[in-house]
């Protein structure tokens, strides 16, 4: 069965602009989570989906935002881009209701903000 | 709030030789805790998980850790290292009983493997 799958996997933006990033869930998952990882900040949570529905939210500000779509795929949104959201965007998704942690992560979305 | 610190940044080890990872964490009581590697350019994978029961858990690739409450530890185990297995290697814990698969990661160890 496939796997997580993230697009696009790089990407150049530059500061200001807006960015969207897109997950498709292991088939059948209804959980998807995204993480942002920084050389300095390390794997930070950035928000939790199921069934179309916030589930958890880390802390970060509200230019981060998500949705979850009826066929379980998410996006995410960051707007009016900075230096600073230079990251690699992960999707993780999860076939258990509750919170287990098996998380299936995707190869990442490279974000390069100029 | 709870936290994980991996206290070593930079293993490198012999190819053959034994791997230890430490993972320290804070919590106010027993995490699901758990082992994920990632390779250069991929996502990451998950190695091993505790829940509850044995304290000793294997995992994929030949590796296993130790779950130790009176130290809030949870340390990763390799008897032999291959090559393949340079990557970063991360501990996290998930909350028990919280609605939801959020979990928080050490800050990784990187693994260099030396022929």
């Amino acid at each position: 069965k496939a796997g997580v799958t993230q697009t696009p996997r790089y990407l150049i933006k530059t500061r200001g602009q807006q960015v969207t990033l897109s997950c498709s869930p292991i088939s059948g998952h209804r959980s998807v989570s995204w993480y942002q990882q920084t050389p300095g900040q390390g794997l930070q949570f950035l928000f939790e989906y199921f069934s179309e529905t916030q589930r958890n939210k880390g802390n970060f500000p509200g230019r981060f935002s998500g949705r979850q779509f009826s066929n379980s795929r998410s996006e995410m949104n960051v707007s009016t881009l900075e230096l600073g959201d230079s990251a690699l965007y992960l999707c993780a998704s999860s076939g258990q209701r509750a919170n287990t942690g098996e998380l299936f992560f995707g190869e990442g979305s490279r974000l390069t903000v100029l | 709030a709870q936290s994980v610190t991996q206290p070593d940044i930079h293993i490198t080890v012999s190819e053959g030789a034994s791997l230890e990872l430490r993972c320290n964490y804070s919590y106010g009581a027993t995490p699901y805790l758990f082992w994920y590697v990632q390779s250069p350019g991929q996502g990451l994978q998950l190695l091993l998980k505790y829940f509850s029961g044995d304290t000793l858990v294997q995992g994929i690739k030949g590796f296993e850790a130790e779950f130790k409450r009176s130290q809030s530890s949870f340390n990763l185990r390799k008897p032999s290292v291959h090559w393949s297995d340079a990557a970063e290697y991360f501990c996290a814990v998930g909350a028990r009983g919280a609605a939801g698969n959020k979990l928080t990661f050490g800050g990784g160890t990187r693994v260099l493997v030396k022929p």
